[in-house]
C-alpha cells in the first residue's frame, strides 16, 4: 500500500502562512489524498482532499503536485485554534479495503507561536 | 447540529470485565468506524460498518465486537480478550462506505482505562 511521509513537527508564527508538506512517492493514479488534523483530546476533523487539481475551501489549500508524488496543506493565515496534528492520508477508489478506511501514521505537530 | 455522540468521556474497567462504548450519529450516515489510538501514534481501524446488519473486521478487531442493529448506533465491546484494552476510542461515520472521495466525521472519543 502506498504510504506518506510527514514532518515530526513545525512551527508557525501566527498569521503568517503555514505549508505543511507531505511525501507519497508511491501513490498509484486513482488514490486520492486526505488530510484531516487533531486537537488534544478531539477526535481528528476533516480538512481538505483531492485528487489532481488544487483545492480550496474555506479551511485550507491543497496543492498537488504534477507528477502527484507529493502533496501541501497551506493554512493562509495560521492561528492559535490551528495548533494540531496534521495527518496527510491517501485513499483508494477502487473496490478494496483500502477504499473503505483511512489509514493514518503519526501526523505533523504544528505549533503556532503568538 | 448533526454529530456524532460517544458515550462516556471516560471509562475505566476492572481486569476481566467486559465494557461497551456507545456511538451515536444523526447525520443519516451508511458507514460507521471504530479506531483505537495510543498516546502518541495515529489510529488503527478496529471495524467498520458500511451498512446496517452488517460490519467488517480492521486490523485490529482482537477482543473487540459490534453490532450495528440501528443505523445511528455502532456499539463497540472491548472484551476481557483484549490483553491492552487502556486507549482512547474514536468512532467516525461517512455518508457512504467507501470514503475515497468524500470525508468521515469524528466524535470526541472515549478514553479507557484498566483500574
Amino acid at each position: 500500500d502506498a504510504k506518506t511521509t510527514q514532518p515530526n513537527s513545525m512551527e508557525s508564527n501566527e498569521e503568517e502562512p503555514v505549508h505543511l508538506p507531505c511525501n507519497h512517492s508511491t501513490i498509484s493514479g486513482t488514490d486520492y489524498i486526505h488530510w484531516y488534523r487533531q486537537l488534544p483530546s478531539q477526535g481528528p476533523e476533516y480538512v481538505i482532499h483531492g485528487l489532481t487539481s488544487n483545492v480550496n475551501n474555506r479551511m485550507a489549500s491543497l496543492a498537488i503536485a504534477e507528477d502527484r508524488k507529493s502533496s501541501t496543506l497551506i493554512l493562509h493565515r495560521a492561528t492559535l485554534r490551528d495548533a494540531a496534528v496534521y495527518y496527510c492520508i491517501l485513499t483508494k477508489s477502487y473496490s478494496g479495503a483500502g477504499s473503505y478506511q483511512l489509514t493514518f501514521g503519526k501526523g505533523t505537530k504544528l505549533s503556532v507561536i503568538p | 447540529d448533526g454529530g456524532i455522540t460517544q458515550s462516556p468521556k471516560y471509562l475505566f474497567r476492572k481486569e476481566g470485565q467486559n465494557v461497551t462504548l456507545s456511538c451515536e450519529q444523526n447525520l443519516n450516515h451508511d458507514a460507521m468506524y471504530w479506531y483505537r489510538q495510543d498516546p502518541g501514534q495515529g489510529l488503527r481501524l478496529i471495524y467498520y460498518s458500511q451498512i446496517v446488519n452488517d460490519f467488517q473486521k480492521g486490523d485490529i478487531a482482537e477482543g473487540y465486537s459490534v453490532s450495528r442493529e440501528k443505523k445511528e448506533s455502532f456499539p463497540l465491546t472491548v472484551t476481557s480478550a483484549q490483553k491492552n484494552p487502556t486507549a482512547f476510542y474514536l468512532c467516525a461515520s461517512s455518508l457512504r462506505g467507501r470514503i475515497y472521495n468524500q470525508p468521515q466525521h469524528f466524535g470526541d472519543g472515549t478514553r479507557l482505562s484498566i483500574l
